[in-house]
């Protein structure tokens, strides 16, 4: 089975920090996606990308960057990180109209 | 912005008992749904994908999409407790975009 790698899988950060959420995948997929999870909305998209040097916003993007610096990799970017941002994040791969393949998620507190 | 409504929030059903969950996108664009399936505390995985009108039926589980009106429905017969779960529908367009909207899922409880 496909394999996404998250890091971390918790963290704890202040009000005002930059936080970095990084994804590493090994299935040579061309798209990589970053979700939210939080409870009564599912799982919400912020950032996907369709490879190497190419970031798209989803649907809630306010407050993040996203970062594609090879096919393996995509990270969220929190430059100021809000207590609203207090939430799990998944990251997923997948390639064409296919199977999704999410990672253990990143439980994120930010105080 | 896309939109996929997912019903009913919760459910709970006996152990063996039929279990019914329904998506619709409001998005004429959608041409596949897509369910997936996450136990507490875990990833999603994908449970069954459609894209064509009609059914589909692995084992327990049999999916149902109606093009003309954009829903599917998910059915879960003889249900066990380690189907407890969230059930979430996703669906893809075809713009090109490869862009996946979830709805809020549906949590199914089974009892014992």
């Amino acid at each position: 089975e496909a394999a996404v790698t998250q890091s971390p899988r918790n963290k704890v950060a202040v009000t005002g920090g930059k936080v970095t959420l990084s994804c590493n995948q090994t299935n040579n997929h061309n798209n990589m996606y970053w979700y939210r999870q939080d409870t009564g909305h599912g799982l919400r998209l912020i950032h996907y990308s369709y490879g190497a040097g190419s970031t798209e916003k989803g649907d809630i993007p306010d407050g993040y960057k996203a970062s594609r610096p090879s096919q393996e990799n995509f990270s969220l970017i929190l430059e100021l990180a809000t207590p609203s941002q207090t939430s799990v994040y998944f990251c997923a791969s997948g390639e064409g109209q296919n199977t999704l393949y999410f990672g253990a998620g990143t439980r994120l507190s930010v105080l | 912005q896309q939109k996929v409504q997912q019903s009913p929030e919760s459910l709970i059903v006996p152990e063996g008992g039929m279990a019914s969950l329904n998506c619709t996108s409001s998005d004429r664009n959608v041409d596949y749904f897509w369910w997936y399936r996450q136990h507490s505390g875990k990833s999603p995985k994908m449970l069954m994908s459609i894209f064509s009108n009609g059914e589909k039926e692995e084992g327990r589980f049999t999916v149902h999409l109606n093009k003309a009106s954009l829903h599917t429905s998910l059915h879960i017969r003889d249900s066990q407790p380690s189907d407890s779960a969230l059930y979430l529908c996703a669906a893809t367009s075809n713009t090109g975009n490869y862009k996946y909207v979830f709805g809020a899922g549906t949590r199914l409880k089974v009892i014992a």
